[in-house]
């Protein structure tokens, strides 16, 4: 079962914050976070899995809470470059794929 | 290490022709996926390889759809008597479990055009 993704989009100007959640029906092993240019592949952003920690690097970071089955992805301090959309992916213990949320439009406007 | 490639990047078919795509995934990735993505959605799930064999498939694909990936390298998906509501990106990644780190790569796709 698909997870669900909110908010479905959201404009920021360049230096604000933003975050993104996601939450699934399922028990989730890992919620995997990509992000995705127009035209172009997804790109892997991060991994979180259960029993881990908080993950995060530079102004990107994700938590996973195990008990709700819910993540959230935090942008912090936007860029440009930030613009695109950005999926989650959730695996279910014992499975071996990832189902994608429908996606979150971000868009950094200067 | 060039990342995963797929071909082509674009196909044009006639309804009910048979078309194949090709995913060569990173050489030392055991898993392998086939994912569709139509406009404005995330990608969907359509089957999974841990080295040549084939793992799972999504209850959603039919017959038509069919994937290989002889002795675990490159994988092949094809369609056989493709219909308009085929029309889609193709996406194929490749990962590796080793550890806690075991993103998806994905390849830039191949976009399929039913007429």
């Amino acid at each position: 079962q698909q997870p669900v993704q909110s908010p479905q989009a959201v404009i920021l100007r360049e230096g604000e914050d933003a975050v993104i959640n996601c939450s699934s029906s399922k028990a989730l092993y890992s919620v995997h976070w990509y992000r995705q240019k127009h035209g172009e592949a997804p790109v892997f952003l991060m991994i979180l899995l259960k029993g881990g920690e908080q993950k995060g690097h530079e102004k990107i970071s994700a938590s996973f809470n195990e008990k709700k089955q819910q993540s959230s992805l935090y942008l912090t301090a936007s860029q440009l470059s930030y613009s695109g959309t950005y999926f989650c992916g959730t695996e279910e213990e014992y499975g071996n794929k990832l189902v994608f949320g429908a996606g979150t439009i971000l868009r950094v406007k200067s | 290490d060039t990342g995963v490639s797929q071909n082509p990047r674009h196909k044009i078919t006639k309804r009910g022709q048979n078309v194949t795509f090709r995913c060569d995934p990173i050489s030392e990735h055991n898993r392998l996926y086939w994912y569709r993505q139509t406009l404005g959605q995330g990608p969907e799930f359509l089957t999974y390889f841990q080295n040549e064999a084939q793992l799972e498939k999504s209850r959603l694909l039919s017959d038509r759809f069919s994937a290989e990936r002889p002795k675990g390298s490159f994988s092949t998906l094809e369609i056989q008597r493709t219909e308009q509501g085929d029309s889609a990106m193709y996406l194929c990644a490749s990962s590796i479990r080793n550890g806690d780190n075991y993103g998806y790569t994905f390849g830039s796709g191949t976009r399929l055009t039913v007429v």
